[in-house]
Formats: C-alpha cells, sequence, structure tokens
C-alpha cells in the first residue's frame, strides 16, 4: 500500500474550515483514499474515503486532485469536539489492512 | 449491535496471568482485525481474519499471543503470561472485505498489566 505524508499538527479556529493535506504521491490505480481520526486513546473514528472522485458526507468533504497524488480533508464548521489526531490512509482495500502513520494532531481552538 | 463491541473494557490483571479479550464484529463482516495502542503511541496492527482463517499474523509480537474466529463472528485473542509491556489498549475493527469498504473500530479494551 501506498506511503502517506502528513503535517504533523495544525491549528483551526474554531467554526472555520479545517483543511487537513494528505500526500500519497506513490499511490496506485486500485488504492482508494481513506480518512480516520482519533480521540485520545478511543478507537479510531471512520470520517470519509474514495477512489478518483471528491466526496462529501455529513462530517467532511475529501478532494482528491485529478493526478490522486494528494488530497485534501475539509472539515466545514470545525469544532472544539474535532480536536483529534487525523490519519490519511492509502489501501487497496478488500482485506488489507489499514497501516496508521502519525497523522496530524488538529487543535481547534476558540 | 450496530457497532463492534468489545469485551471487557477495563482489564487489571496480575504480570504472569493469562487475559482474553472478546471482539464481537458488526454483523455480516467477514474481515476483522486487531490492534493495539500503547500509551502516547500509534497504532500497531496484530491480526487479519477472513471467515475463521487468519491470513496475516505479522504483528503478533510474541508466541504469547494468540487469536482465533469461530462461526466467521466473534474472535478472541488471547495473551499468556502477561508482562508489564503488553499494558495497551487492544482495538478491534471490522469491515466487509471487499474494496472500497469501511472498516469500523470498536472502542477497545484496556489491558493493565501490575
Amino acid at each position: 500500500d501506498a506511503k502517506t505524508t502528513q503535517p504533523p499538527s495544525m491549528d483551526c479556529a474554531e467554526g472555520r474550515a479545517a483543511n487537513l493535506p494528505c500526500n500519497h504521491s506513490t499511490i496506485s490505480g486500485n488504492e482508494y483514499v481513506y480518512w480516520y481520526r482519533q480521540i485520545h486513546s478511543q478507537g479510531p473514528q471512520y470520517i470519509i474515503h474514495g477512489l478518483k472522485n471528491n466526496e462529501t458526507n455529513e462530517m467532511a468533504s475529501l478532494i482528491i486532485t485529478e493526478d490522486r497524488k494528494s488530497s485534501t480533508l475539509i472539515l466545514p464548521h470545525a469544532t472544539l469536539r474535532d480536536t483529534a489526531v487525523y490519519y490519511c490512509i492509502v489501501i487497496r482495500g478488500g482485506g488489507n489492512k489499514l497501516t496508521f502513520g502519525t497523522g496530524t494532531q488538529l487543535k481547534v481552538e476558540l | 449491535g450496530a457497532g463492534v463491541s468489545q469485551s471487557p473494557s477495563n482489564k487489571v490483571t496480575e504480570k504472569g496471568k493469562d487475559v482474553e479479550l472478546r471482539c464481537d464484529p458488526i454483523s455480516g463482516h467477514t474481515a476483522l482485525y486487531w490492534y493495539r495502542q500503547s500509551l502516547g503511541q500509534g497504532l500497531e496492527f496484530l491480526i487479519y481474519f477472513q471467515g475463521n482463517s487468519a491470513p496475516d499474523k505479522s504483528g503478533l509480537p510474541s508466541d504469547r499471543f494468540s487469536a482465533e474466529r469461530t462461526g466467521g463472528s466473534v474472535s478472541t485473542l488471547t495473551i499468556q503470561r502477561t508482562q508489564q509491556e503488553d499494558s495497551a489498549v487492544y482495538l478491534c475493527a471490522s469491515g466487509r472485505g471487499s474494496p472500497g469498504n469501511t472498516i469500523y473500530f470498536g472502542e477497545g479494551s484496556w489491558l493493565t498489566v501490575v
């Protein structure tokens, strides 16, 4: 599975959009981009995933570049409860395991 | 239940004792995973099940660790002769095992070895 690169930390003001980048320049055509987040040591929470097209759900939007070498997770109106470590993972899916890197620590502040 | 269920949620055990941790995956999910996370550390993959078989056991740290899955559903992770370094939260996840499907995590079992 392709490796990903994320900034170690980001800050965001409450109510503003949080844009979390992820670089996956070695992604293959059949690999998906998944985003999870983890608050303290709770179980990781699924946020969103996509293959080629941009995706949106009730939590977030996922923007994947046309060449698929990078993506951005957008939390449109960040709240204090969105403070967490966000993980970008690239995986072929099926039975392949999720390999977690160090992620981005997002801190949402007043 | 609607989500991945793990038990016990917390377990304190004495060094040298055996422990069993249980995972009930989401109904219909054929893929099941075990991870662990020590305090302040990242998530470490332990083992993956597809149905009742385990095609990937590469993350089990020693032969004191074993896992089984029965009926394509419930899984048990067993740690024999526990050591203090085994203290961690043990997380279970499940998915449908097909490309593009989502893997959902439980809330974990906190293990403290004293």
